[in-house]
């Protein structure tokens, strides 16, 4: 079955730790994204990615990183520049059918 | 002002009843307008998904696009205690970028 895969579901962050968290895809989509969602705020664009070895900030780019060496990987990583990192992090993927977004079932990021 | 307006709810129908979610967005250059659901601690879901003024219906949901009044909106009917969920709004701007609302919760009592 097509889908996005996150990795891990759950992670806990020490203080001034940098973490990766993981977005694969098979649906052959070109369009990656990466949100946050806190309680009560929607999602937030983090990062975004039209093509291969090519992105762009979103609203809240600040102590995030990512990359795009393949079309089926958009990994981020939350450096310890984050300092509320705590959150429910979603990848995202848009189809050229709908243009709608097909998400991973996301990572929840807690600081210990 | 929030570019994709929802009332946080909670929003509660009984089973059966039709439930009513509304949206309001507010840039006019957005292109197409997309409902999700996310059920507690998941994922959001798309379910339906409207570009052009009107009505569009896809069993027991319906979507319905004013962009003069830059509203959208979306009515389940014959709720079942399965809908509850958080309903999020979701408006494409020209350039493929994606805004959500903060989402209503629904609650359909059985």
């Amino acid at each position: 079955d097509g889908g996005i895969t996150q990795s891990p579901k759950y992670l806990f962050r020490k203080e001034g730790q940098n973490v990766t968290l993981s977005c694969e895809q098979n649906l052959n989509h070109d369009a990656m994204y990466w949100y946050r969602q806190d309680p009560g705020q929607g999602l937030r664009l983090i990062y975004y990615s039209q093509i291969v070895n090519d992105f762009q900030k979103g609203d809240i780019a600040e102590g995030y990183s990512v990359s795009r060496e393949k079309k089926e990987s958009f990994p981020l990583t939350v450096t310890s520049a984050q300092k509320n990192p705590t959150a429910f992090y979603l990848c995202a993927s848009r189809n050229s059918f709908n243009y709608g977004y097909t998400f991973g079932s996301g990572t929840r990021l807690t600081v210990v | 002002q929030k570019e994709v307006e929802q009332n946080s709810g909670p929003l509660s129908v009984p089973e059966g009843a039709i439930a009513s979610l509304n949206c309001t967005y507010s840039d006019r250059g957005s292109q197409s307008f997309f409902w999700y659901r996310q059920y507690s601690g998941k994922s959001p879901e798309l379910i339906m998904f409207i570009y052009s003024n009107g009505d569009k219906e896809d069993g027991r949901f319906t979507a319905q696009l004013n962009k003069a009044s830059q509203y959208v909106s979306l009515l389940i009917r014959d709720s079942q205690p399965s809908d509850s969920a958080t309903y999020l709004c979701a408006v494409n701007r020209d350039n493929n970028d994606m805004r959500f609302g903060a989402g209503t919760r629904l609650t359909v009592k059985p």
